[in-house]
């Protein structure tokens, strides 16, 4: 079954202790992404990544890092985590062609509450 | 810099009226993808629809329909008699476009819909 798999999905951390969550796809997909939902703002983009070993910012990045190191996966990584970074993440997917149509695929979404 | 504007926060209708959730986006690129999402109450996003730039044809499927139109620079979502499982969070997403490899995408700040029996 074609999927973006997130682990964990609920997460309840503290202030300043490292965490990564992890997101894996089995579509063979060039594109990568991570996003933050929280109410009133919608879906924000914090990193993608169009393939191995070339990432960049989206327009929330601050606190946050990313790697892809291999084309399935995709981690983030919140090196010091701070009660504003509290959200619901999701990780998505998509061809990188145009002829696929940039449709992404979504992940399950993981529920980070920072104390 | 992209932007997606969904000014309906929450819209409330009885079930099997008709509901237009509103889109309207801005972009300085000449080709571009729209797309709209459901995230129902269990919290998952569902691809709808994809419509690129270059193809302002209007879209129907079963009771939902799409109306892209350029010239308002709007992209906007009809249910045709609701129902109880629409009721759900909708967000429309713009990536844009030649100009940075189709690799940022901005979502809209989501439609709440409550589908009222």
């Amino acid at each position: 079954e074609a999927q973006v798999t997130q682990n964990p999905r609920y997460l309840i951390t503290v202030t300043g202790k490292k965490l990564t969550v992890t997101c894996s796809q089995n579509m063979n997909h060039e594109y990568m992404s991570w996003y933050r939902q929280d109410p009133g703002l919608g879906l924000r983009q914090i990193y993608y990544s169009m393939n191995v070993e070339v990432t960049d910012k989206g327009d929330v990045p601050e606190g946050y890092k990313v790697s892809r190191k291999e084309k399935r996966n995709f981690p983030l990584i919140l090196e010091s985590p701070s009660p504003n970074q509290t959200s619901l993440y999701f990780c998505a997917s998509s061809p990188g062609t145009p002829t696929s149509g940039y449709e992404q695929y979504f992940g399950p979404g993981t529920r980070l509450t920072v104390t | 810099a992209q932007k997606v504007t969904q000014a309906q926060t929450e819209i409330s209708v009885v079930e099997k009226e008709d509901v237009t959730l509103d889109c309207v986006y801005e972009t300085r690129d000449t080709t571009y993808y729209l797309f709209w999402y459901k995230q129902p109450p269990s919290g998952e996003l569902v691809f709808l629809i994809r419509r690129n730039s270059f193809d302002e044809q209007n879209e129907i499927s079963g009771r939902y329909s799409w109306n892209f139109q350029k010239s308002t620079s709007s992209f906007n979502f009809t249910i045709t008699a609701s129902q109880v499982v629409d009721s759900a969070v909708y967000f429309c997403a713009l990536r844009g476009g030649n100009s940075g490899g189709y690799q940022k995408v901005t979502f809209g700040t989501g439609t709440k819909l409550q589908v009222i029996p």
